[in-house]
């Protein structure tokens, strides 16, 4: 059985940074493009970025370029994602999902990562 | 503002039907397949209908979906009470080369 575990959420401050990562189990994870999507409070689905099976070609929403930078590692079945200058409006529950666009797509149980003073 | 267009709500009785649409444009729905998602209160969405109309194993034939030129649909047939959910579409854009979702839709069974 899939199995994606979301870690390394939080409370923050703003300016601050959080690295999240999601732990992949019960698939091929070298062989899966892998996203991140979070979710604010009482809103809507949110696309934030996505990385390729092999992590050589990443996607970045505009509203997190050059804040936060996805990567993994396949020898450890990990995806990560690093957020620097977090700002009020990042906080959210931070999902990761494989193949998220495809008949695979599989989500994990979320994360809440919480900005704020 | 979301890059895909739904309506915010929709409703309908135990038993009737009901279509939620989803409004895009050339570079998202026009050049690439939809997926839907339902979302429960308090849980991760859940896929419902992906390359436009293929259902996963699991998901009952009373969903279905359907896509033309810039838009596609998911109708949902016989509500059930437990059919109370969001329900999202989502894509690739290859303008914006990222997924782009709708803003979600609410739908209630009175």
């Amino acid at each position: 059985e899939v199995h994606l575990l979301e870690s390394g959420g939080g409370l923050v401050q703003p300016g601050g940074s959080l690295r999240l990562s999601c732990a992949a189990s019960g698939l091929t994870f070298s062989s899966c493009g892998m996203s991140w999507v979070r979710q604010a409070p009482g809103k809507g689905l949110e696309w934030v970025s996505a990385v390729s099976e092999s992590g050589a070609y990443t996607y970045y929403a505009d509203s997190v370029k050059g804040r936060f930078t996805i990567s993994r590692d396949n020898s450890k079945d990990t995806l990560y994602l690093q957020m620097h200058s977090l700002r009020v409006e990042d906080t959210a529950v931070y999902y990761c999902a494989r193949d998220l666009l495809s008949a695979t797509v599989h989500w994990g149980q979320g994360a809440l990562v919480t900005v704020s003073s | 503002q979301s890059v895909l267009t739904q309506p915010p709500s929709a409703s309908g009785t135990p038993g009737q039907g009901v279509t939620i649409s989803c409004s895009g444009g050339y570079s998202n729905i026009g050049s690439h397949s939809v997926i839907w998602f339902q979302q429960l209160p308090g849980t991760a969405p859940k896929p419902l209908i992906y390359f436009n109309d293929q259902r996963p194993s699991g998901v009952p034939d009373r969903f279905s979906g359907s896509k033309s030129g810039t838009s596609a649909s998911l109708a949902i047939s016989g509500l059930q009470s437990d059919d109370e959910a969001d329900y999202y579409c989502a894509t690739w854009d290859v303008s914006l080369n990222g997924v782009v979702f709708g803003g979600g839709t609410k739908l209630t069974v009175l």
